[in-house]
């Protein structure tokens, strides 16, 4: 049963637009929140992690929503650039029990055109 | 700050055989973790270490495999009779001591079984 979920394989979204891309989880005990980008060839790459007493962080053109009550969250990528297109993992952590494994989706491939 | 690094980058082994690989996560860094990934899903947490202590295990990390982390440092993680069905990305990640912080992964390793 999974417990993160990625519910769109891919997403395409013209240069200079906004990128949304959504995740949501199914454990209410989650607190920990992370995007991570993948290029190919290469290992994931943190972009932006939010904790569960935020709703919202920033950090230049990328932006993570939470909401705890809809067990849900969004990464907003604007403007988007031809660099971004890759694939987007989000990842939750229950950092209470002293666990520090990530649970990823299955990611969101992002193509954005030029 | 030079990154996680993972040696080799793609191993290619006939079925029953060992492989071992390495990971050096970055200097500062007194959390490491191994997690596995396959075509179209996202990372697989398989095990944790603070320092020299390993003290997670996923139920994916069967008797096949071990990993260690001797000296607090690098770690090792090998697979013991390789079957087919462990051809996938074999990822290290580190991370600083203390809550929410953030996992940095290497480019990871690529086993191919024939």
């Amino acid at each position: 049963d999974q417990q993160v979920k990625q519910n769109s394989p891919s997403l395409s979204v013209q240069e200079g637009r906004i990128s949304i891309l959504n995740c949501d989880y199914t454990n209410s005990m989650f607190d920990y929140f992370l995007w991570y980008k993948k290029y190919p060839a290469e290992g994931p790459t943190f972009l932006i992690s939010i904790s569960s007493i935020k709703d919202k962080n920033e950090d230049g053109r990328f932006t993570v929503f939470l909401n705890k009550s809809a067990k849900h969250l969004s990464l907003h990528i604007v403007p988007s650039q031809p660099g971004d297109s890759a694939v987007y993992f989000c990842a939750v952590a229950y950092s209470g029990a002293g666990s520090y494994q990530l649970t990823f989706g299955k990611g969101t491939k992002l193509s954005v055109i030029p | 700050d030079t990154g996680v690094s993972q040696d080799p980058r793609h191993k290619i082994t006939k079925r029953g055989q060992n492989v071992t690989f390495r990971c050096d996560p970055i200097s500062e860094h007194n959390r490491l973790y191994w997690y596995r990934q396959t075509l179209g899903q996202g990372p697989e947490f398989l095990t944790y270490f603070q320092n020299e202590a390993q003290l997670e295990k996923s139920r994916l990390l069967s008797d096949r495999f071990s990993a260690e982390r001797p000296k607090g440092s690098f770690s090792t993680l090998e697979i013991q009779r390789t079957e087919q069905g462990d051809s996938a990305m074999y990822l290290c990640a580190s991370s600083p001591q203390g809550r929410n912080q953030p996992q940095h992964f290497g480019d990871g390793t690529r086993l191919s079984i024939l």
